[in-house]
């Protein structure tokens, strides 16, 4: 199975930082490769798919980058909504892993 | 608009069995992938099984294997998860998902005696 690491587990910004989290795969995974958000008691919402590419709907400030086994998911400038909990999750193979997940609260 | 709506979960003793179904609409649901994901109280997201299109590939975590089953009904525009032989560790939230996105807004599922 492709193990999925995702850091920091959690980190605390200020609204208008710059927040950075990455994602490494236990192997290649080309570009298979989802950011999702969640809030509490809410479903996750899917925010970059194939590893650099934005779903509908989604503020531009949010963006992804990496193939193989590093990946990134950078929002370039935090809102208030943005506090939530992001997954990573791979879609190269079964198992559809995902990391343990990266809590971005207040400052 | 797509909405994944899930039901049948509930609170089942440990060895029991449960039913899980999603209700589709908005968008042609024999044509897409389908997935259950689970959360556990407090903690993050588990895959537990994916189904294809058409049926031909099932998959499945191997902490369900051989307990849970997958299936789908594309002329109702369902999809299932039958759970056998519950265990106290499968007390989640189960959401289904279409491929990636959406998810729906889950069911409880709680095992306990």
């Amino acid at each position: 199975d492709i193990q999925m690491t995702q850091s920091p587990s959690s980190l605390s910004a200020s609204v208008g930082d710059r927040v950075t989290i990455t994602c490494r795969a236990s192997q290649s995974i080309t570009s298979y490769l989802n950011w999702y958000q969640q809030k509490p008691g809410k479903a996750p919402k899917l925010l970059i798919y194939a590893a650099s590419s934005l779903q509908s709907g989604v503020p531009s400030r949010f963006s992804g980058s990496g193939s193989g086994t590093d990946f990134t998911l950078t929002i370039s400038s935090l809102q208030p909504e943005d506090f939530a909990t992001y997954y990573c999750q791979q879609s190269y193979s079964s198992p559809r892993t995902f990391g343990q997940g990266t809590k971005v609260e207040i400052k | 608009e797509v909405q994944l709506v899930e039901s049948g979960g509930g609170l089942v003793k440990p060895g029991g069995s449960l039913r899980l179904s999603c209700a589709a609409s908005g968008f042609t649901f024999s044509s897409y992938n389908m997935n259950w994901v689970r959360q556990a109280p407090g903690k993050g997201l588990e895959w537990v099984s994916s189904i294809s299109s058409s049926s031909t590939y099932i998959y499945y975590a191997d902490s369900v294997k051989g307990r849970f089953t997958i299936s789908r009904d594309n002329a109702k525009n369902s999809l299932y998860l039958q759970m056998n032989s519950l265990r106290a560790e499968d007390t989640a939230v189960y959401y289904c998902a279409r491929d990636t996105s959406p998810w729906g807004q889950g069911t409880l599922v709680t095992v306990s005696s």
